[in-house]
Order: structure tokens, then sequence, then C-alpha cells
């Protein structure tokens, strides 16, 4: 498979559930990134995580990175309808300069 | 909060036309980048540009495409002769850090959908 692929494809809650979305990639990593698309719109960064960084958060949004099984996961709580969206992660190589790598992305349906 | 705008937002060309997207990144960031994304499909590295020259292009990026920074503020993808597989969302970004640091977090513009008919 390909750098940075996400799964579910797509996934549907309810309002107040929880959502985790999975990202797995190939390659050694620098940083592994998480944004947000709305329907046709711009790439909203989310949070960025280093790869000697096992958990970040940011107010509902709780990402883990796990380097040694080449995987990462970005968990929503509480989700509200405002966050559907499709959720994609990117990474960057530690060598080179730093294009990202693009996964396939998460489909959310948040319900209310 | 300081941010990517990109211009036009809609860009409908005929085919074999010339279309110049443009971006402003944030100021005081020094790494931009073009990425294109065709319709359901995943977001594409296309180029990097640093310090007034491109520090990495992808296999898209082909002879059609170039990249400029015609001034302090704007940057700017040209596509010289445009083709139906062109249509796509095209996304400006940019970042403070490169390979020099540990962090490359890059925020992206709204994006400029082209449409070649």
């Amino acid at each position: 498979s390909q750098q940075g692929e996400e799964d579910p494809q797509a996934l549907s809650i309810q309002e107040g559930e929880n959502a985790t979305m999975n990202c797995s990639y190939k390659t050694s990593i620098n940083n592994l990134q998480w944004y947000r698309q709305n329907s046709g719109r711009g790439l909203v960064h989310l949070i960025l995580i280093r790869s000697n960084e096992r958990e970040k958060h940011s107010g509902r949004l709780r990402v883990t990175l796990d380097t040694s099984k080449k995987s990462s996961s970005l968990l929503i709580t509480a989700s509200r309808a405002a966050d559907t969206a499709s959720y994609f992660c990117a990474t960057d190589r530690n060598t080179g300069f730093q294009k990202l790598v693009f996964g396939t992305g998460t489909r959310l349906l948040v319900s209310p | 909060e300081p941010e990517v705008t990109q211009t036009p937002s809609h860009q409908v060309t005929q085919m074999g036309q010339e279309v110049i997207l443009r971006c402003v990144p944030i100021s005081n960031h020094l790494y931009f980048y073009w990425y294109r994304q065709i319709l359901g499909q995943k977001v594409e590295f296309l180029v990097s540009f640093y310090n007034n020259e491109i520090s990495e292009k992808s296999e898209i990026f082909d002879d059609q495409f170039s990249v400029e920074r015609p001034d302090g503020s704007n940057f700017t993808l040209k596509i010289r002769s445009t083709k139906l597989e062109d249509s796509a969302m095209y996304f400006c970004a940019s970042s403070e850090a490169g390979v020099s640091l540990s962090y490359n977090e890059q925020f992206f513009g709204p994006g400029t959908r082209l449409t070649v008919l």
C-alpha cells in the first residue's frame, strides 16, 4: 500500500460519540500531521506530532504515534455535526526537503 | 491569525491556454509548496521552493509547469498549455521551517479549482 493509508475509508457516527481514525505509513518519518478538509474546500491543519513524540492533545483531538508499527491514530472526542469532513494524515520523511505525502483520507459523517 | 491566500478561487480555461495561479504565503515563512488534488483523489505534491529556487519536484511537475516568486509576497504556479487532465484543485502551502529544523508544519491556502474545458 502507499505511504499514508487511512482507515476506515468512511465513518458514520452520532453527535457526542468519539471518532477514531487510523493512518499507516511505510517509510521512516520525521513528522506526521493531520488535516481536515470540508467538502471541496481547503486543508485545515489540525495537529503535528514529531517522530519522537507518542501522544499529543489539542482541544478535543488526541493523536498518537507508534513508530514501531508505523501508525498513527486521530481521536475526536464528543463529536459534533461540524466535525463532518474528510481527515487526512500526511507524513514527511527524515531526509531531504519536506514535501508531505498524504494518505487517502477518512470521510467522517457526524449526524445530529 | 495569518493565513495563506490564493486567487482566483475558481479558474475556467480552454485546453491549450496558459493559466497562472497565485498565492500569498504567510509572511515570515520561507518554504513554499504547490500540491494538487484531482477530484476524489489524494492530495499530491507538485513542487517545493526555497531561496528563489525549486528544491524538489515530483514527476507530475513537467516542463509545462513553472513556479516563480515575482516579488516579496506572491508565489505563482504557471501551467503553460493546459490539458484536460490538469483539472484539479491546486493548493499552495507554506512553512516556516524546513530541512534544517525538526518540524515542518505546513499551512495550506483554500485552493484554486482549475477546470480545463
